[in-house]
């Protein structure tokens, strides 16, 4: 069966630090992979989704950048973290179909002090 | 363009009673999905169901039930004899062929509370 792990599952950080969150999954290959972000009470945005290594597309831009070394890992980064960049971080895989379900991550809450 | 609105921004009922949560979506695509997720208080999204634009089949999973309706764009989601453990964030969202998937649009979620 397959399986996505994330971590860390809770991160505070200085404004102006930089970030690294990390996903991994398992049990299957060449997944879709993706970054969402929900802020307190609001809704899923997507941040980042990739098809296969190296292959990135962002629908945000901020001060955030994802990376897929291996067809299974999905980083998110930051080089200098803003207060806005507090909330919960979702990462999510899928198969290569727009009829298949995504399958998510535990979550990392965020905050920046 | 893809939408979902989800309008009831949270919702509360006693325990064993019945509730719906409402989902609207707007798609020009004649080929799409719909799924309803659950967010627990712990966090995680948990895929519950899909359906396709071509199934207006209605669904029954236990006490879920699942109205897809494409004369009025919705896509209902029933809870019979809610328990406590409902509680939670639950999310519709809209997948379209054309656009292979990757752009999955969520509604904004409703929040149940269901009280003992």
């Amino acid at each position: 069966s397959q399986t996505i792990h994330q971590w860390p599952a809770t991160l505070v950080q200085p404004v102006g630090s930089p970030l690294s969150l990390e996903c991994t999954v398992e049990g299957t290959s060449n997944p879709n992979l993706y970054w969402y972000r929900q802020a307190a009470g609001r809704g899923l945005q997507l941040l980042f989704y990739s098809v296969g290594i190296g292959q990135i597309s962002s629908e945000v831009p901020q001060n955030l950048s994802a990376s897929r070394p291996q067809d299974r890992q999905f980083i998110l980064s930051s080089k200098k973290l803003l207060l806005s960049d507090s909330g919960f971080y979702l990462c999510a895989w899928s198969r290569d179909s727009s009829n298949q379900p995504q399958h998510f991550g535990d979550g990392t809450r965020l905050s920046i002090l | 363009a893809q939408k979902v609105t989800q309008a009831q921004t949270e919702i509360s009922v006693v325990e064993k009673e019945d509730v719906t949560l409402d989902c609207v979506y707007e798609t020009r695509d004649t080929t799409y999905y719909l799924f309803w997720y659950k967010q627990p208080p712990s966090g995680e999204l948990v895929f519950l169901i899909r359906r396709n634009s071509f199934d207006e089949q209605n669904e029954i999973s236990g006490r879920y039930s699942w109205n897809f309706q494409k004369s009025t764009s919705s896509f209902n989601f029933t809870i019979t004899a809610s328990q406590v453990v409902d509680s939670a964030v639950y999310f519709c969202a809209l997948s379209e062929a054309k656009t292979g998937g990757f752009k999955t649009i969520f509604g904004a979620g409703t929040r149940l509370f269901v009280k003992a």
